[in-house]
């Protein structure tokens, strides 16, 4: 059973560092992963994409690597801003069939920026 | 159309009572998701629509959870006799079909809060 992990839970840094979150997953047989941003009681907002034949993704600041064989991916934040404090959230599309939205996420790493 | 609507916000009913939400997907998009997330937990896969067929439903989707799409626009979630165990944010989600090898995003709604009493 695919299982998705997210450290760390919750995270506080100040304004302008640059930081990692990262996610490791069981079952190397994925299709894809995601990372989301969720900010609170609203819905999630897709960051970066990235297929299994890929290493990384870059969108602005953001940028998420993957490592299939080792289970692991990190997003990396660029000079954080206070606009950035959100839960990040970690998906995994299993390889194995199902329908494509049918991901395994994680439980999310908590965000808080600091002016 | 900006994006994923979902109806209503916040729902809060007696145990035992049936509920109905409603999303309406981004216009163009042929692929519904439902997911629930609750309190700390990240987001759980419900069930999947392609156009107005129900082509996937999760272990969690008890009976009854009973969801339609009939035109293949909007899709309504109903939970009949609530449990305090519902209360969680129901979360509805589309994309277009992508071709193969293509990525694959979806768009979320803000969802609909429920709890049960």
């Amino acid at each position: 059973k695919q299982e998705v992990t997210q450290i760390p839970a919750a995270l506080s840094v100040p304004e302008g560092e640059n930081l990692v979150l990262n996610c490791s997953f069981t079952d190397s047989a994925i299709y894809n992963l995601q990372w989301f941003r969720q900010d609170p009681g609203k819905g999630l907002t897709s960051l970066l994409l990235i297929q299994s034949s890929q290493r990384e993704q870059t969108s602005g600041r953001l940028n998420a690597s993957l490592d299939k064989s080792s289970g692991r991916s990190t997003l990396y934040i660029a000079a954080s801003q206070p606009g950035d404090s959100a839960t990040y959230l970690c998906a995994v599309r299993p390889g194995y069939g199902g329908s494509q939205g049918n991901l395994i996420f994680g439980k999310g790493t908590k965000l808080s920026v600091k002016p | 159309d900006t994006g994923v609507s979902q109806d209503p916000r916040h729902k809060i009913t007696k145990r035992g009572q049936n509920v109905t939400f409603r999303c309406d997907p981004i216009s163009e998009h042929n692929r519904l998701y439902w997911y629930r997330q609750t309190l700390g937990q990240g987001p759980e896969f419900l069930t999947y629509f392609q156009n107005e067929a129900q082509l996937e439903k999760s272990r969690l989707l008890s009976d009854r959870f009973s969801a339609e799409r009939p035109k293949g626009s909007f899709s309504t979630l109903e939970i009949q006799r609530t449990e305090q165990g519902d209360s969680a944010m129901y979360l509805c989600a589309s994309s277009p079909e992508a071709g193969w090898g293509s990525d694959e995003k979806l768009f979320f709604g803000s969802g609909t809060q429920l709890s049960v009493l």
